[in-house]
């Protein structure tokens, strides 16, 4: 089993659309959890982080955290074409030496006009 | 600019060959971080520092890979004998020594390996 699954996608919803993107983890220490957004060619950029049970909003985007099912997931209101990217779930848990962030295989977001 | 700087941009070398990559964390940021991404997948744990110690470093990390943070502050990752199945990009991040702390990435280093 995979530490951190996403369905690759590619996932099309019409510009205007709410976009709703998941993610399960299998370990259940993991203590933090962040959506990233990437571009093609590009590297990650951080757009969410969620840390307790429950949604957190941030403008358009909201995250939300079951711990007892293991599974985030990241809402994108009114979308549009520029949202489209890759959106990585990303899994942090304490190792030995400090923290270790482990991420999804990304689900390609195509938002069409 | 204040991000995570990362040197070069794109490296293409012949299988054989030594690459040594440079990353510039920001610049109060005591953890590092050395990914690396292959087309259609997520970036995959390469090692990690705090501050010039080398944490830990997953099984990916062959002996041709080595990384270096001699001051605490920049770090090198070099790959020896290249191979054709070292081509990736190679991303670092950074970032604060806190529990639940957000890394930052920087913009990668595209490797090719012909």
């Amino acid at each position: 089993q995979k530490e951190v699954e996403q369905n690759s996608g590619p996932l099309s919803v019409p510009e205007g659309a709410i976009a709703s993107l998941n993610c399960t983890y299998s370990d259940r220490v993991s203590q933090s959890f962040f959506w990233y957004r990437q571009y093609s060619g590009k590297s990650p950029e951080l757009i969410m982080s969620i840390y307790s049970n429950g949604d957190k909003e941030d403008g358009r985007f909201t995250a939300q955290l079951n711990k007892a099912s293991q599974y985030v997931s990241l809402l994108i209101r009114d979308s549009q074409p520029s949202d489209s990217a890759t959106y990585l779930c990303a899994v942090l848990r304490l190792t030995g030496g400090g923290n270790k962030l482990t991420f999804g295989t990304g689900t390609q977001l195509k938002v069409e006009l | 600019d204040t991000g995570v700087s990362q040197d070069p941009r794109h490296k293409i070398t012949k299988r054989g060959q030594n690459v040594t990559f440079r990353c510039d964390p920001i610049s109060e940021h005591n953890r590092l971080y050395w990914y690396r991404q292959t087309l259609g997948q997520g970036p995959e744990f390469l090692t990690y520092f705090q501050n010039e110690a080398q944490l830990e470093k997953s099984r990916l990390l062959s002996d041709r890979f080595s990384a270096e943070r001699p001051k605490g502050s920049f770090s090198t990752l070099e790959i020896q004998r290249t191979e054709q199945g070292d081509s990736a990009m190679y991303l670092c991040a950074s970032s604060l020594d806190r529990v639940n702390e957000k890394l930052f990435f920087g913009s990668g280093t595209q490797l090719s390996v012909l």
